[in-house]
């Protein structure tokens, strides 16, 4: 319905695993994210891709690792987390990056064990 | 960097108006949106303010005053499905790739 999915929708991995989240956007837009949300916590950007260049990396651990293959893919690698990674990871879309509005995804949901 | 600020939970009756206060501080300002979360669900747009004054999309408004870096959101005739928790959300002109400082988030919840 937003236009955004995510894939999958729940995950729960262990410190060891290599597992990859998958977004696509359908809105013909140039620009996709990457956030975290905790639990009451604001949402954290993690990363952005412009027509996929990554602009914007937000002081994510190594442990993550974006790839944009397109403008309407966006893929978060995840290799060796910790507990704390546990939470909700949200892909959104834009036209641009000029203050134009997001567009989210719902998220996957990740428990690392 | 940035602060946003925004109470953490509200309650409200059915049929009822709330309003949930956003306050931020930031070196610039680029535009304020909020979003709509219900649990388990993507943040869902509701309205984008960039000059002062109301904004008025049916039942929500949104309101900005850049002086005072404030900006409510008021939900009229209050629906149980308006149950969900609203983002504020402040982009500074200072960031040139359309990032956003999301506050907290306000939980409010609708009784019968």
């Amino acid at each position: 319905e937003t236009g955004v999915t995510q894939t999958p929708r729940h995950l729960v991995m262990g410190m060891t695993n290599k597992k990859s989240l998958k977004c696509e956007q359908h809105l013909g837009h140039n620009a996709m994210y990457w956030y975290k949300q905790s639990a009451k916590k604001p949402l954290e950007l993690m990363f952005v891709y412009n027509f996929k260049e990554q602009t914007e990396n937000n002081s994510v651990p190594s442990r993550f690792s974006p790839e944009c293959p397109n403008s309407s893919h966006l893929f978060l690698h995840l290799h060796t987390l910790q507990p704390e990674d546990s939470a909700l990871y949200l892909c959104a879309s834009s036209q641009g990056t000029s203050g134009e509005t997001q567009y989210f995804g719902p998220g996957t949901r990740l428990l690392v064990l | 960097g940035q602060n946003i600020d925004q109470p953490t939970e509200m309650t409200a009756t059915e049929g009822a108006i709330v309003q949930i206060n956003c306050t931020y501080q930031t070196s610039g300002f680029n535009g304020l949106f909020w979003y709509q979360q219900h649990a388990g669900e993507a943040p869902t747009f509701l309205s984008y303010n960039v000059l002062d004054g109301l904004e008025e999309k049916g039942r929500f408004s949104s309101f900005l005053s850049r002086s005072k870096g404030y900006s409510y959101l008021l939900l009229k005739e209050l629906q149980m499905k308006d149950s969900a928790s609203y983002l504020c959300a402040v982009r500074d002109k200072a960031d040139s790739w359309g990032k956003l400082q999301f506050g907290a988030g306000t939980q409010v919840v609708v009784t019968p």
